[in-house]
């Protein structure tokens, strides 16, 4: 079955550090990517996805690329903020056919003055 | 503008009773899903529907049900609570393809004593 595998954390960094949560997924096909980010209290929002190999999703300054060759799809962000502070979900829904989509554990993000 | 309500946001229940939890959007989405999130495991599908009267299992179905009467409703059913079921519980909404993005309800913190 299709499997999303990302380190829980929590991962802390300090204001303006470089950010990477890696994310490693198995499935057939070719499957479509997605980092959703979770603000305490709220539910999730997209962040960003890709949809093929080799794209490059971003927004916000973050920013990951379909890697299929390494069956990766990691998150970074270079300089991170006091407000990036949040949960990241990698996540993946398999080609063709209806959409469920497999989550990644989470990554617990807390960013330090 | 379109959202996804979730309701109630809390609610302590004892062991037994059944509880039914709603969620309403107004996105006009035939894919609907309930998940569960706890520590350590991330978002667990629980039920989901592709459309008016179509619902399926997901992985941790046991003691949940779900129907679609329209399409803007997914109610969940805990048939009778248990303590394991204390859990917060989020809706989604989606349409069509599947590199199309899920859209999250606010949650609803479930408490079973």
């Amino acid at each position: 079955g299709n499997s999303v595998t990302q380190m829980e954390g929590p991962v802390t960094l300090s204001e303006e550090a470089f950010l990477t949560i890696n994310c490693t997924y198995t499935a057939t096909g070719y499957p479509s990517l997605f980092w959703y980010v979770q603000y305490p209290g709220e539910g999730l929002q997209l962040l960003l996805k890709a949809t093929k190999a080799d794209d490059k999703g971003s927004n916000k300054g973050f920013e990951a690329t379909y890697r299929k060759e390494t069956t990766s799809f990691h998150l970074e962000k270079g300089s991170v903020q006091v407000s990036d502070s949040a949960v990241y979900f990698c996540a993946l829904t398999p080609s063709g056919g209806y959409q469920k989509v497999t989550f990644g554990i989470g990554t617990k993000l807390q960013v330090i003055p | 503008d379109a959202e996804i309500t979730q309701s109630p946001r809390h609610k302590i229940t004892e062991t037994g009773r059944q509880v039914t939890l709603a969620c309403h959007q107004t996105w006009n989405h035939n894919n609907m899903f309930w998940y569960r999130q706890d520590l350590g495991h991330g978002l667990r599908l629980i039920h989901y529907s592709y459309g008016v009267q179509d619902t399926n299992k997901g992985e941790v179905s046991d003691g949940y049900s779900v129907s679609r009467s329209n399409t803007e409703d997914l109610p969940l059913t805990l048939e009778s609570a248990a303590s394991s079921q204390t859990s917060v519980y989020f809706c989604a909404s989606s349409e069509g393809a599947n590199f199309n993005e899920q859209f999250f309800g606010p949650g609803t913190r479930l408490t079973v004593l």
